[in-house]
């Protein structure tokens, strides 16, 4: 079974510029995590969808950042437009547990942004 | 607010050592609490969890045990391997939405 897919591992864009990342969860998963780890620091939570509803999105930065999860399958993260402390690992992750615990969560391996 | 602080790295052993990643914690109420790691090129994966005080946590040799006393969940391991090497991630919380993380420790262990 494949597992949660992200790309692109990498991305390097311009200060200013669109930059989207996608996010392939495990078949079947309901529940869709995106979060971030900003200058090595902690990570922190974005948002969740819940199929292609967003459950809970008090996490997402500002407004140049957009989530969507259109049929419920995978999900795109758009930046718009791009700033320097933009810059960080982006991470995607999916469950199909009901009860939403962290424990039952499975992570992609990241899409390392860099905005110059 | 809640928050997790653990080691920062880089820490570096030779293979066979002891190791020890501290992690304190500050949190409202009781919240289950995590180590993840992250092998080169690889997502997060749960390594151990403790739900509630004094429990122990373990899986692949690592250890960790929820002090409530001292709000406490340091890993340890008794004798390190080169494929240990990886980034850890202390973090506590119950739900994915509202979970903690730490700023990781990255770890390299010289054969």
């Amino acid at each position: 079974e494949a597992g949660v897919t992200q790309f692109p591992s990498h991305s390097v864009i311009e200060k200013g510029q669109t930059v989207t990342l996608r996010c392939d969860p495990i078949s079947g998963h309901d529940n869709l995590y995106w979060y971030r780890r900003v200058m090595g620091k902690e990570i922190k939570f974005l948002l969740h969808f819940v199929k292609e509803s967003k459950q809970d999105e008090s996490g997402m930065p500002n407004n140049r950042f957009l989530a969507e999860r259109t049929g419920g399958t995978y999900s795109t993260l758009k930046v718009q437009p791009a700033e320097l402390e933009d810059s960080g690992v982006y991470f995607c992750a999916s469950s199909q547990d009901k009860a939403r615990g962290a424990e039952k969560l499975f992570f992609g391996s990241g899409t390392q942004l860099s905005v110059l | 607010g809640n928050s997790v602080t653990q080691m920062e790295g880089p820490v570096t052993l030779s293979e066979e050592a002891f190791l020890t990643i501290n992690c304190t914690y500050t949190a409202t109420g009781y919240p289950s609490l995590f180590w993840y790691v992250q092998y080169p090129g690889e997502g997060l994966q749960l390594l151990l969890k403790a739900t509630k005080a004094d429990d122990k946590g373990s899986n692949k040799g690592f250890e960790a045990t929820y002090r409530k006393e001292t709000t406490s969940f340091h890993l340890e391991k008794g004798s390190v391997q080169v494929s240990d090497s990886a980034v850890y991630f202390c973090a506590a919380g119950s739900s994915a939405s509202k979970i903690i993380f730490g700023s990781g420790t990255r770890l390299s262990i010289r054969p």
